[in-house]
């Protein structure tokens, strides 16, 4: 069974430092990787999405990579700001969902990030 | 479009009651999932449908739990009978054609004394 796991739980650190969110996944065998934003009180929102096929994908300050091989996804904010504070989920989905069977992502725990004014 | 509703957005009930929570997908989309959200456990998918048909309910607890999707714009989650380990965050989400690209409601936050 696919087990996603986010190290640190919690992470602090001052307006415009670059800064590192990690995910690590148990089962290699995946063909895509999902980053989302949760803010509180409110529902997830997909930020990027890695095919198995890339490295990176970007979008603004916001940089996802992939390493199918060790299990491992970074998400790197650069030239953080105080509306980037939320909790940051990655998720991986098990099954094919354009076969027979059934299909779902299963999702890390989430690191919360604070940027401090 | 208004995106993913969920209704009620806090639900408080005593142990034994049935709660029924709701959720309209976006328009034209033709996968809904429910997911339960905690701290202990994280995110969750209880069920999710495809063009109103259930596809995997391997994730609902338990019989106390069901989920119907009467029509492409309504699906509800029940309990019945709630218990105080049912309280957390349940979460509706929606998707067109490729169910990795789902979109949130804004989640029923259950509490059960």
């Amino acid at each position: 069974k696919q087990e996603v796991t986010q190290i640190p739980a919690a992470l602090s650190v001052p307006e415009g430092e670059n800064l590192v969110l990690n995910c690590s996944f148990t089962d290699s065998a995946i063909y895509n990787l999902q980053w989302f934003r949760q803010d509180p009180g409110k529902g997830l929102t997909s930020l990027l999405l890695i095919q198995s096929s890339q490295r990176e994908q970007t979008s603004g300050r916001l940089n996802a990579s992939l390493d199918k091989s060790s299990g491992r996804s970074t998400l790197y904010i650069a030239a953080s700001q105080p509306g980037d504070s939320a909790t940051y989920l990655c998720a991986v989905p098990q099954g094919q969902y354009s076969g027979a069977g059934s299909y779902q992502l299963t999702f890390g725990k989430g690191t919360k990030l604070s940027v401090i004014p | 479009d208004a995106g993913v509703i969920q209704s009620p957005r806090h639900e408080v009930t005593e142990m034994g009651q049935e709660v029924t929570l709701r959720c309209k997908p976006i328009s034209g989309h033709d996968y809904l999932f429910w997911y339960r959200q905690t701290m202990m456990r994280g995110l969750e998918l209880l069920i999710y449908f495809n063009n109103n048909v259930p596809i995997d309910d391997s994730g609902m607890p338990e019989d106390r739990f069901s989920a119907k999707m009467p029509n492409a714009s309504f699906s509800t989650l029940k309990i019945q009978p709630s218990e105080p380990r049912d309280s957390a965050v349940y979460f509706c989400a929606s998707s067109f054609t490729r169910p990795d690209t789902q979109y949130f409601g804004p989640g029923t936050r259950l509490t059960v004394l």
